[in-house]
């Protein structure tokens, strides 16, 4: 089976920019999660989507959002991008809503300048 | 608030010995707690599982102990390899299901 992949693998943007980061999950894994890892902060939870619907919320602003579709393909978007939104995106998949392993994928390096 | 510790950010070992990786927890209610390795530029990988109803959990060179009582876990590596040098995190499920992680260890084994 292939593994969780994730698009694109680094991007560079500029303050004030927006963007969008794509996962798709293990094939028929239904539920997606999107962390931000960072050196001070660790690996902090973004959000949990299940068939389609979010289902977790982390403590992140309103200009982080995602969406799942109806393939379990999921999307997260950054609108106006901050120097402090340089991170490493993880997105992780796992066969059913609550499932205890998730798999993550290599993640999307993303630097704001 | 970090509801999961990792207070060592570094750890060497020599190859043969063991590493123990330490992680304290702050709610007596989580019960299921997992380990993830993570190499640059790769997402976390699972290693290895505890559900609070046990105190041990062992797969191959990997063992994982738990004490409930001073919530406190623990991740055995015996005996370390040089191809285990990597950034360990523990991690557990928040009453929301959230997974939350330690801040991470980084473990050098040297040849």
């Amino acid at each position: 089976k292939a593994g969780v992949t994730q698009t694109p693998r680094y991007l560079i943007k500029t303050r004030g920019q927006q963007v969008t980061l794509s996962c798709s999950p293990i094939s028929g894994h239904r539920s997606v999660s999107w962390y931000q890892q960072t050196p001070g902060q660790g690996l902090q939870f973004l959000f949990e989507y299940f068939s389609e619907t979010q289902r977790n919320k982390g403590n992140f602003p309103g200009r982080f959002s995602g969406r799942q579709f109806s393939n379990s393909r999921s999307e997260m978007n950054v609108s106006t991008l901050e120097l402090g939104d340089s991170a490493l995106y993880l997105c992780a998949s796992s066969p059913e809503g609550g499932g205890k392993t998730q798999y993550f994928g290599p993640g999307t390096r993303l630097l704001v300048l | 608030d970090q509801q999961v510790k990792q207070n060592s950010p570094s750890l060497s070992v020599q190859e043969g010995r063991i590493s123990i990786l330490n992680c304290d927890y702050t709610n007596s209610m989580f019960d299921y707690f997992l380990w993830y390795k993570k190499y640059p530029a790769e997402g976390p990988t699972f290693l290895i599982s505890i559900s609070s109803i046990k105190d041990k959990n062992e797969d191959g060179r990997f063992t994982v102990f738990l004490n409930k009582s001073a919530k406190h876990l623990s991740l055995h590596i015996v005996p370390s390899q040089p191809g285990d040098s990597a950034v360990y995190f523990c991690a557990t499920f928040s009453n929301t299901g959230k997974l939350i992680f330690g801040q991470g260890t980084t473990l050098q084994v040297k040849p």
